[in-house]
């Protein structure tokens, strides 16, 4: 089915270890995302592309790095894990871009529930 | 500085009644607003949307209303069914964050059969 694909769905971290989050969409979507979702803050923006060969920080980058590698596919690393990264991470696509469009819709991937300890 | 704040943490509606789900926002620069539907261990799922130039939208049982004014919005679901039942997030952007979604913390919904 098309949509947005992340890999992996879980994963356990120790502190200071590092992982890549792979997220990649067959819509053709121009622009991509990463947010986390944390207990009573709602989905935070932490990096987004506009489009191929551009990132941009979110609300919260600190502690985050990430790579379009083409137009489908948006990685995101941690480094060196904190406790504090503990959350559920979405990948999101839409076709929004930089042009205006009426269709501001994103969609997003199943999530990656990510635990430091 | 949360720009768009849903207060309501959960709600409970009996089924076959009508569902209110609140939204406040700060920035005045916003001029599109989302409402997104999560279940558990899925991703959000786009519901519906208004744009600023209106003050209502339809979408079956989904209506959105959107005052300008009050920097507020509602979403109302008549009538509730138990397959409502979900976390609801209210996304807004515009001005320098075009493109990008902003979301309230999300609201719980329950429907009771």
């Amino acid at each position: 089915n098309a949509g947005v694909t992340q890999t992996p769905k879980f994963q356990v971290l120790k502190t200071g270890q590092s992982m890549t989050l792979q997220c990649a969409q067959d819509m053709n979507h121009n622009s991509m995302y990463w947010y986390r979702q944390d207990p009573g803050m709602g989905l935070r923006l932490i990096y987004y592309s506009a489009s191929e060969g551009t990132t941009d920080k979110g609300e919260v980058p600190n502690g985050y790095n990430v790579s379009r590698l083409n137009k489908r596919e948006f990685s995101l690393r941690l480094e060196s894990a904190a406790p504090s990264q503990t959350s559920v991470y979405f990948c999101a696509s839409s076709e929004a871009g930089t042009s205006l469009t009426a269709n501001y819709g994103y969609t997003f991937g199943s999530g990656t529930r990510l635990t430091v300890v | 500085d949360q720009q768009v704040k849903q207060n309501s943490p959960s709600l409970s509606v009996q089924e076959g009644r009508i569902s209110i789900l609140n939204c406040d926002y700060t920035n005045s620069m916003f001029d599109y607003f989302l409402w997104y539907k999560k279940y558990p261990a899925e991703g959000p799922t786009f519901l519906i949307s208004i744009s600023s130039i209106k003050d209502k939208n339809e979408d079956g049982r989904f209506t959105v209303f959107l005052n300008k004014s009050a920097k507020h919005l509602s979403l109302h679901i008549v009538p509730s069914q138990p397959g409502d039942s979900a976390v609801y997030f209210c996304a807004a952007t515009g001005g320098t964050s075009y493109g990008k979604l902003t979301f309230g913390q999300g609201t719980i919904l329950t429907v009771h059969p």
